[in-house]
């Protein structure tokens, strides 16, 4: 366990269906990222978080929704969703914003859209 | 832009062999480099990284890394490698933003260990 913790590992859902990934992280941080691995492709920056305030959004559809209620915890509302948007969603924290240290990921959600 | 570019989609070596990983950066500034290796659907995890001081660094596993400005390169080295290093290997770069850093990720690496 690296300290970031992603539910659920897997998750299969339908076009129309509205789902949330969560993210937990209890490493006392105060930045939290949510990254895109689609195959084939560099991963995608999708939101970031300091200190719970959103600073980065980069030009993500708003069919993606993050919320970010404390600096512990991350989620990335799902609604409405494209079977291209299958792929694995990875969170991450760093220390602070600074990103010194770099990061600490979770072991990411696979998600199919059908 | 700052970028961090790998060169090599895949390299393969025999186990018990030395192997190098490739990474070039692109930044203005000092870099903050790193290096993380990613096992079939799991996460990133850290392997090193360099932010000054000594141009070759030492981190997890027995890897290494060494740092050449004058080449603006940032590769991934080990002595010799095991079939259980096989997997895919990021190199990335901190890039300054207004209000927050981030890491930005080469495409990636995958190494093949073999027997």
């Amino acid at each position: 366990e690296t300290g970031v913790t992603q539910t659920p590992r897997h998750l299969v859902m339908g076009m129309t269906n509205k789902k949330s990934l969560k993210c937990e992280q209890h490493l006392g941080h105060n930045a939290m990222y949510w990254y895109k691995q689609s195959a084939k492709k560099p991963l995608e920056l999708m939101f970031v978080y300091s200190l719970e305030e959103r600073v980065e959004n980069n030009s993500v559809p708003s069919r993606f929704s993050p919320e970010c209620p404390n600096s512990s915890h991350l989620f990335l509302h799902l609604h409405t969703l494209q079977p291209e948007d299958s792929a694995l969603y990875l969170c991450a924290s760093s220390q602070d914003a600074r990103v010194v240290r770099g990061y600490t990921f979770g072991s990411g959600t696979r998600l199919t859209v059908v | 832009a700052q970028s961090v570019a790998q060169p090599e989609d895949q390299v393969n070596v025999a186990e018990g062999n030395p192997l190098t990983v490739k990474c070039t950066y692109s930044v203005s500034g000092n870099p903050y480099l790193f290096w993380y290796v990613q096992y079939p659907n799991r996460g990133l995890q850290f392997l090193l990284k360099y932010i000054t001081g000594d141009n070759l660094v030492k981190g997890s596993y027995g890897f290494e890394a060494e740092f050449n400005k004058s080449q603006t390169s940032f590769h991934l080295k080990k002595p010799s490698a095991l079939v259980s290093d096989s997997a895919l290997y990021f190199c990335a770069v901190r890039v300054l933003t207004g209000t927050a850093s981030k890491l930005t990720f080469g495409t990636g690496t995958r190494l093949q260990v073999t027997l």
